[in-house]
This record gives C-alpha cells, sequence and structure tokens, in this order.
C-alpha cells in the first residue's frame, strides 16, 4: 500500500527556470493539498484540489505559481521563473474526502535556486 | 484570522522524564485537531485526531488530549527516538489544515 509519492525528491533550478514537482496521491485518496516550509518556519498551506478541480488557492503566490490535479496522473505544482526565494521543502498530502479530514504527506520536494 | 501557537519551541529532557507540548488554537468551527511528527529531511508523519472537547487518543508513549482550546501531546517515559518535531494542525470541515511551527524535542540518554 503505497504512500504519497512525490518526485523529484531534490531538484535544482537556476533562476529564472521551470520547476515542477509531482505528487501522486494514496490509492483511494482524491484530495491533495500542496504545503510549502521554509528552514525554521512552518508548513504553509498552498493550494487544496480535487481532481480536475482547485478547491482552495488562497496560499498560492498569485504570480508564477499553479498547479492542477488532472483526471488521470499526477498532481503537479509549476513554478515559473524561479527566484532564490522560492528555495524550500515542498510536500504534498493527500485525503480521501471532505468529511475525512487526515491527511497524510510525502517525503518532499526540496527546491534549491542557484 | 484563524491560528495555531505550539510551545514550547524547543524541549530538551532527559530519557525517562515525562513532558507534555501544548497547542493552542483559535479556529472558529473546529473540524479536527491533528498531530504529526516530522523527522529532518522528512515528510509529516501522522499521529492522532482529535474531534470534541475531553477526547484522548494514546500510541506508545504518546497521550493527546483535547480542551475548547488547547490540545496537550503528553510524552512518559521519552527515549530518544522520541526525538523530532511535533506539529499541530487545525481545520474547519472542507478546509486545508492550518499549521503550528512545531515544537522541537531532543532526548538524550
Amino acid at each position: 500500500n503505497a504512500g504519497v509519492m512525490q518526485n523529484p525528491r531534490h531538484l535544482v533550478r537556476r533562476r529564472g527556470q521551470e520547476a515542477r514537482l509531482r505528487c501522486s496521491p494514496m490509492k483511494g485518496h482524491s484530495h491533495v493539498y500542496w504545503y510549502r516550509q521554509l528552514p525554521e518556519e512552518g508548513l504553509k498551506f498552498m493550494v487544496y484540489l480535487q481532481k480536475e478541480n482547485i478547491i482552495d488557492e488562497s496560499g498560492m503566490p498569485k504570480e508564477r505559481f499553479s498547479a492542477e490535479f488532472p483526471k488521470e496522473g499526477p498532481s503537479i505544482l509549476r513554478i515559473q521563473q524561479v527566484v532564490r526565494g522560492d528555495s524550500a521543502a515542498y510536500f504534498c498530502a493527500s485525503g480521501q474526502s471532505f468529511s475525512n479530514t487526515e491527511a497524510f504527506f510525502g517525503q518532499g520536494t526540496r527546491l534549491t535556486v542557484v | 484570522e484563524d491560528q495555531v501557537t505550539q510551545s514550547p519551541e524547543a524541549l530538551r529532557l532527559q530519557e525517562g522524564e515525562s513532558s507534555s507540548l501544548n497547542c493552542s488554537y483559535t479556529v472558529s468551527g473546529l473540524r479536527g485537531l491533528f498531530w504529526y511528527r516530522q523527522d529532518p529531511g522528512k515528510g509529516p508523519e501522522f499521529l492522532f485526531t482529535l474531534y470534541s472537547a475531553g477526547e484522548e487518543k494514546e500510541k506508545e508513549r504518546l497521550k493527546a488530549t483535547l480542551t475548547k482550546k488547547e490540545s496537550f501531546l503528553h510524552i512518559t517515559a521519552p527515549k530518544p527516538e522520541d526525538s523530532a518535531t511535533y506539529l499541530c494542525a487545525s481545520n474547519q470541515a472542507g478546509t486545508a489544515l492550518i499549521f503550528g511551527k512545531g515544537t522541537t524535542l531532543s532526548v538524550s540518554s
């Protein structure tokens, strides 16, 4: 029973490049959440998606960031034209439904912008 | 604004020295209160969910309790392998989790 799978685990991008982070939820889970964790800070909510729908993107920066969770395939968090301040650990969590709010996390993608 | 505040930020214990971690929350219409453990370089690992005041849950040396304004994670006779950052989170129905900054626990033998 595979858990939440994120890849890559580590990603290095030069300033101005694009970063694509992938998240495959646990089997049977149709809800995905993306969080960002900066050193010495807590997990900050970014976006909440259900298959083919964005439920809540209130934590996502208005520019350069986008997320999708297509009918088939993993959820993608896309960061365009990365800057050094985007360097962080990005975590994905998945859950079963609105009524079951327990969320299980992946191991994260550590993005470094050089 | 909904908030989750954890204290202390860091806690050092000797092996066998029991203590408690605090999580206070100001979330209207609380749906659940969650505890996670996070080891360095890894994702948060789910520990407990509490739904109503007075509820308690236990797992090995850990016990989580919930009141109307706060939750406690009690650690009984900790071992070095309990060293980690413990995260508290809460949410309303249909919304994502709001996390505190965590308590970093170090247990020395």
